[in-house]
């Protein structure tokens, strides 16, 4: 069974500019999470999508957003985008029906650098 | 605020000895705990997760879930070189799908 994708593997953009950012989940998987992850703060929620539904949300600025397809890909942006914008940007997808037991597969990110 | 405590490392270990890490939880809602292993440059790949109150052993990996004294342990026996990674504690709460991380032990086996 083929893994979480993600695409781009590498993006380098400026500030004010705006990036997407996709995610495909493990077949049959319908639940995608997305994490921030940088040195100094380590790995973050950021949101979980399931049914193109967001069900979760961290503790993020409205710049970043996602959303869900109805086959269960995912696609997150941020919006006018800042230096501490530079991350590791991972996607991890699960099959979504057991709330709080559920264990998650890690894509294989997206690295992200604000000049 | 609901946090993961670990000793960020790095914890070094020679080849062959057992590798012990170690996190706390302040969050009692907390359910269920995994261990993720992350080389450098690499995304988390799972190692183990754990439910309930006592051991859970797979190959050379052990873990500990003491959930009255909100802690969880990963124990790595006959540790290799190729164990040298960060290790990555997260929990999931109660009726949740976020993963709550703490920063990562760094791990080091030297040959």
């Amino acid at each position: 069974k083929a893994g979480v994708t993600q695409t781009p593997r590498y993006l380098i953009k400026t500030r004010g500019q705006q990036v997407t950012l996709s995610c495909s989940p493990i077949s049959g998987h319908r639940s995608v999470s997305w994490y921030q992850q940088t040195p100094g703060q380590g790995l973050q929620f950021l949101f979980e999508y399931f049914s193109e539904t967001q069900r979760n949300k961290g503790n993020f600025p409205g710049r970043f957003s996602g959303r869900q397809f109805s086959n269960s890909r995912s696609e997150m942006n941020v919006s006018t985008l800042e230096l501490g914008d530079s991350a590791l940007y991972l996607c991890a997808s699960s099959p979504g029906g057991s709330a709080g037991r559920e264990t998650q597969y890690f894509g294989p990110g997206t690295r992200l650098l604000v000049l | 605020q609901k946090e993961v405590e670990q000793n960020s490392g790095p914890l070094s270990v020679p080849e062959g000895a057992i590798a012990s890490l170690n996190c706390t939880y302040s969050d009692r809602g907390s359910q269920s705990f995994f261990w993720y292993r992350q080389y450098s440059g690499k995304s988390p790949e799972l190692i183990m997760f754990i439910y309930s109150n006592g051991d859970k052993e797979d190959g050379r990996f052990t873990a500990q879930l003491n959930k009255a004294s909100q802690y969880v342990s990963l124990l790595i026996r006959d540790s290799q070189p190729s164990d040298s990674a960060t290790y990555l504690c997260p929990y999931s709460g109660a009726g949740s799908y976020q993963l709550t991380f703490g920063k990562g032990t760094k791990l080091s086996v030297i040959p």
